[in-house]
């Protein structure tokens, strides 16, 4: 499996303002998601963040709201653009890993509350 | 368009009991299943997982078993055990990105198991 990290755990945010969210991974990983799990919902994934390139976004999302960086293969940011009381959800990074079974692993999610 | 739907969304089970979590999907290009557990404020945990060419898989307390043709897998817990309340999402993931990547969730089933 993979240690990972996301900072910060939670925050509180006045609308129109944005927020940066890093996650770190203890392994270099070539596959990186970003999720978002809004209340009550389900995890809805907004994008894949693909390192030296601009990331993959799924469909209902797009770069000047979320965009995601991806130095290394240990590390990506995901940015919440111009925030609304909407944006209010946990977000959550992945990895993908092979290690006789493919599989995703999960960060401990950043609770965004927006004002 | 609920592509995975887990139409149970709480479910009790007396302690030392099976637990029997279900799960339906519509996409047949779906190949890959997976199940996380998660508890509050904490990211999903990896559980188990499935591939189409298995109808069971096996882990411990856990089995996963899938039913290609009713579009329908089942994660079992025998026995359940207090430990074992938390939420409960299965995830799929396409063929054609050949990896555990772009999972689709479930809506999740919260599972309490009673003394």
């Amino acid at each position: 499996s993979a240690v990972i990290s996301q900072k910060p755990s939670r925050d509180i945010c006045q609308r129109g303002t944005s927020l940066t969210i890093q996650c770190q991974v203890d392994s270099q990983v070539t596959m990186m998601f970003w999720y978002r799990q809004q209340p009550g919902q389900s995890l809805t994934l907004i994008a894949t963040a693909n390192q030296g390139s601009e990331a993959t976004y799924e469909s209902g999302f797009v770069i000047d709201k979320f965009p995601i960086s991806r130095p290394n293969l240990t590390f990506s940011t995901l940015t919440v653009s111009n925030m609304s009381p909407e944006d209010s959800s946990i977000y959550l990074c992945s990895v993908a890993l092979t290690s006789g079974q493919e599989t995703q692993y999960f960060g401990p999610g950043t609770r965004l509350l927006v004002l | 368009d609920q592509q995975v739907k887990q139409n149970s969304p709480s479910l009790s089970v007396q302690e030392g009991r099976i637990s029997i979590l279900n799960c339906d999907y519509t996409n047949s290009m779906f190949d890959y299943f997976l199940w996380y557990k998660k508890y509050p404020a904490e990211g999903p945990t990896f559980l188990i997982s499935i591939s189409s060419i298995k109808d069971k898989n096996e882990d411990g307390r856990f089995t996963v078993f899938l039913n290609k043709s009713a579009k329908h897998l089942s994660l079992h817990i025998v026995p359940s055990q207090p430990g074992d309340s938390a939420v409960y999402f299965c995830a799929a993931s396409p063929l054609y990105t050949g990896t555990a990547s772009k999972l689709t969730f479930g809506t999740g089933t919260r599972l309490q198991v009673t003394l």
